[in-house]
């Protein structure tokens, strides 16, 4: 198993503005994710957060826009950028233990308003 | 591409059944997992399918069609604490992250 933690739980920011959340997994695990999450909507697969290299993005997202950084096995850190009204959503950081995993491990979110 | 749909919405009473209906199109279908998520809580593991048929957890059962491209899952004796939403998720080959459906809210009433 694993326990995620996710920071901050939650942030008001002003227009134009940056936030970075952070993830921190109490184990090594082989594949990191962020997903963004609506109020009361599905989850959407933003990036999968690569060790030691460039994340890979789903259609939709740019690394410009999300930076996502993962320096080693246990940490990753997302960026919201030139934040607008829009990117207001929860953002969830995930886990798989094993490569080929069917179990994703979940942090507890972030949820962002952006004024 | 992908898609999954399961229901938006569903009501059942307290003590009863309930069944929560997911069909899939994907390419390189591998299986199918359940996530349960409470209300400002972070999604967890509920099941996973990777071949057909049943799959038990206690009171929470999983059950997978191929060739249907249909799965369900079933919750008995519900409680109150079962409220929560539910997502079915698809695995596929190769390494690739899950993909989650729209999820269904359900409400258990006494």
């Amino acid at each position: 198993s694993a326990v995620i933690s996710q920071k901050p739980s939650r942030d008001i920011c002003q227009r134009g503005t940056s936030l970075t959340i952070q993830c921190q997994v109490d184990s090594q695990v082989t594949m990191m994710f962020w997903y963004r999450q609506q109020p009361g909507q599905s989850l959407t697969l933003i990036a999968t957060a690569n060790q030691g290299s460039e994340a890979t993005y789903e259609s939709g997202f740019v690394i410009d826009k999300f930076p996502i950084s993962r320096p080693n096995l246990t940490f990753s850190t997302l960026t919201v950028s030139n934040m607008s009204p829009e990117d207001s959503s929860i953002y969830l950081c995930s886990a798989i233990t094993q490569t080929g995993s069917e179990k994703l491990f979940f942090g507890s979110g972030t949820q962002l308003s952006v004024l | 591409g992908q898609s999954l749909e399961q229901p938006s919405e569903v009501t059942a009473v307290e003590g009863a059944i309930v069944q929560i209906n997911c069909t899939y199109q994907t390419s390189g279908f591998y299986g199918l997992s359940w996530y349960q998520q409470h209300d400002g809580g972070a999604p967890t593991f509920l099941s996973y399918n990777g071949l057909d048929g049943l799959e038990e957890t206690g009171r929470f059962s999983s059950f997978l069609s191929r060739s249907d491209s249909y799965g369900y899952l079933l919750l008995q004796e519900l409680q109150m604490k079962d409220s929560a939403s539910y997502f079915c998720a698809v695995k596929r080959s190769g390494n690739t992250p899950l993909v989650f459906g729209k999820g269904t809210r359900l409400s258990v009433i006494a």
